[in-house]
């Protein structure tokens, strides 16, 4: 069971909008930056978001993060086929000294 | 550009010990904290360890500690992992990646391929 909570789930249409939450506790986001990964089908993770809302270099501004309190928010808009993939939401726990990763959350584009 | 290539892999016995190598280039190697991150086949990503660019600094999770053992070799711009007393449900896809700063601040801005660890008999 993991740290941070994330919907096992999303899915959405074409050029819809689709948001994946991560919840967690005052040891981890309420204190620590949250940063966001996308890994698609056999590939390595790749980060699209650092310090709760700020893009990587190469991401496109359809990828969007937001933090309040225990919870973050990745944002996508204009969904597209290739963002398919898994989302994870990582964070620094400050109890357990630890990197902490949300479960993952599978995006289907419909 | 940044490269990080991931070797070691295998299958080995319950109990048994491996070492994985991460063998960095494209970058300054010494000016950057580095992790090791691992995924069970069909799971979700699991932090192992972390390295400060000078090796003084080291956290592990709560399930490898006391059998993991993360370092670095600034000379060789290699990282490695020694994973001793192996158990099943270490068996994993092996990661590692780079934090964006000497000291971690516990993102990751690059990754490699990884390698497979598979502890069976």
């Amino acid at each position: 069971q993991s740290v941070l909570t994330q919907p096992p789930s999303v899915s959405a249409a074409p050029g819809q909008k689709v948001t994946i939450s991560c919840s967690g506790s005052s040891s981890n986001i309420d204190n620590n930056y949250v940063s966001w990964y996308q890994q698609l089908p056999g590939t390595a993770p790749k980060l699209l978001i650092y310090d709760n809302n700020k893009r990587f270099s190469g991401i496109p501004d359809r990828f969007s993060g937001s933090k309040s309190g225990t919870s973050a928010t990745l944002g996508i808009t204009g969904l597209q086929t290739g963002d398919e993939a898994d989302y994870y939401c990582v964070t620094w726990d400050s109890s357990l000294s630890a990197v902490v990763f949300g479960g993952g959350t599978k995006l289907t584009v419909l | 550009q940044v490269q990080l290539v991931e070797s070691g892999g295998g299958v080995v016995q319950p109990g048994k010990s491996l070492r994985l190598s991460c063998a960095a280039s494209g970058f300054t190697f010494t000016s950057y904290a580095m992790h090791w991150v691992r995924q069970a086949p069909g799971k979700g990503l699991d932090w192992v360890a972390v390295i400060s660019y000078d090796g003084d600094d080291k956290y592990y999770a709560d399930s490898v500690r006391g059998r993991f053992s993360i370092s670095r070799d600034n000379s060789k711009n290699t990282l490695y992992l020694e994973m001793n007393s192996l158990r099943a449900e270490d068996t994993s896809v092996y990661y590692c990646a780079r934090d964006p700063t000497p000291i971690p601040r516990h993102y990751f801005d690059s990754w490699g391929q990884g390698t497979l660890v598979t502890v069976s008999s």
